[in-house]
C-alpha cells in the first residue's frame, strides 16, 4: 500500500462546476499538507498549505484536512478551463521529505 | 521572477548510454532537489543538498545515478548507463531551506526518453 492515494482521474468537469480532489494516506505522523498543480509539460507548483487538521480558503480553493479519517481534500469553486491541470498532494513529517501522491488530471471545458 | 533553470528540456538516448542534466536553482536557495516523476505518478526525491552537502540520497540507484552539487549552486545529475526504465521526467526543485511549508519551487523538467 502507498503511503499516499490520490485518484487518478482524469475528471472532466464544465466550467463553473465545484470540484472535489481527494488524496488518503496511512501515516498518522504527516503534519503538512500540501496541494500543487502542475500544468501539461511544466514542473508543479505551491497551490495551498495546511498545517495539521482544519480548512483553508484562498479565493476559489478551499483545503480540507481530516487527520481523524486521514483524509485530504480540494475544493475548487467556480472553475475555470485555466484550471485544467494535473492536481498532486503531498505531505510531510515536520522538516522530512515531501511525500506526492499520483496526482488527479482535471480538465474543465467551456 | 525568480526560476529554477533545468537543460536539456528533452533527451533522447540509447540505453546504455550516458545522459546528464544540469539545474540552476533560484539565487540564494540553499536546498536543492532532484525528483523523478514517471508519467502518470508523483514525482519522487531522488536526491537532496544542503549547499554542497547530501542530505538525503536514499532513493538514488547509485550504481548508475550521480548528483553533485560542488559550490553549492548549480548541480547535474548523471546516469550511467541509461536503462529503458530511465525514461521519466527528472525535476529539480529549490527552496529557502527553511521548507516547513513543503514550499518547494519546481523547474520545468528534462524529460527523458531512452530507447
Amino acid at each position: 500500500q502507498k503511503e499516499v492515494e490520490q485518484d487518478p482521474g482524469p475528471l472532466s468537469v464544465p466550467e463553473g462546476a465545484i470540484v472535489s480532489l481527494n488524496c488518503t494516506y496511512s501515516n498518522s505522523a504527516f503534519q503538512y499538507f500540501m496541494w500543487y498543480r502542475q500544468y501539461s509539460r511544466k514542473g508543479p507548483e505551491l497551490l495551498m498549505y495546511t498545517y495539521s487538521s482544519g480548512n483553508k480558503e484562498d479565493g476559489r480553493f478551499t483545503a480540507q484536512v481530516d487527520k481523524s479519517s486521514k483524509y485530504i481534500s480540494l475544493f475548487i469553486r467556480d472553475s475555470q478551463p485555466s484550471d485544467s491541470a494535473t492536481y498532486l498532494c503531498a505531505m510531510k513529517i515536520n522538516t522530512d521529505k515531501l511525500i506526492f501522491g499520483t496526482g488527479t488530471r482535471l480538465q474543465v471545458f467551456p | 521572477e525568480a526560476e529554477v533553470a533545468q537543460s536539456p528540456r528533452y533527451k533522447i538516448t540509447e540505453k546504455s548510454q550516458a545522459v546528464a542534466f544540469w539545474c540552476d536553482p533560484i539565487s540564494g536557495h540553499a536546498t536543492l532537489y532532484w525528483y523523478r516523476q514517471i508519467l502518470g505518478q508523483g514525482p519522487e526525491l531522488l536526491v537532496q543538498f544542503q549547499d554542497e552537502s547530501v542530505v538525503d540520497d536514499s532513493q538514488l540507484p547509485k550504481d548508475r545515478f550521480s548528483a553533485e552539487r560542488l559550490k553549492g549552486v548549480d548541480s547535474t545529475l548523471k546516469i550511467q548507463p541509461a536503462e529503458l526504465g530511465d525514461s521519466a521526467m527528472y525535476l529539480c526543485a529549490s527552496s529557502t531551506g527553511r521548507p516547513i511549508t513543503g514550499e518547494l519551487f519546481f523547474g520545468e523538467g528534462s524529460r527523458l526518453t531512452v530507447l
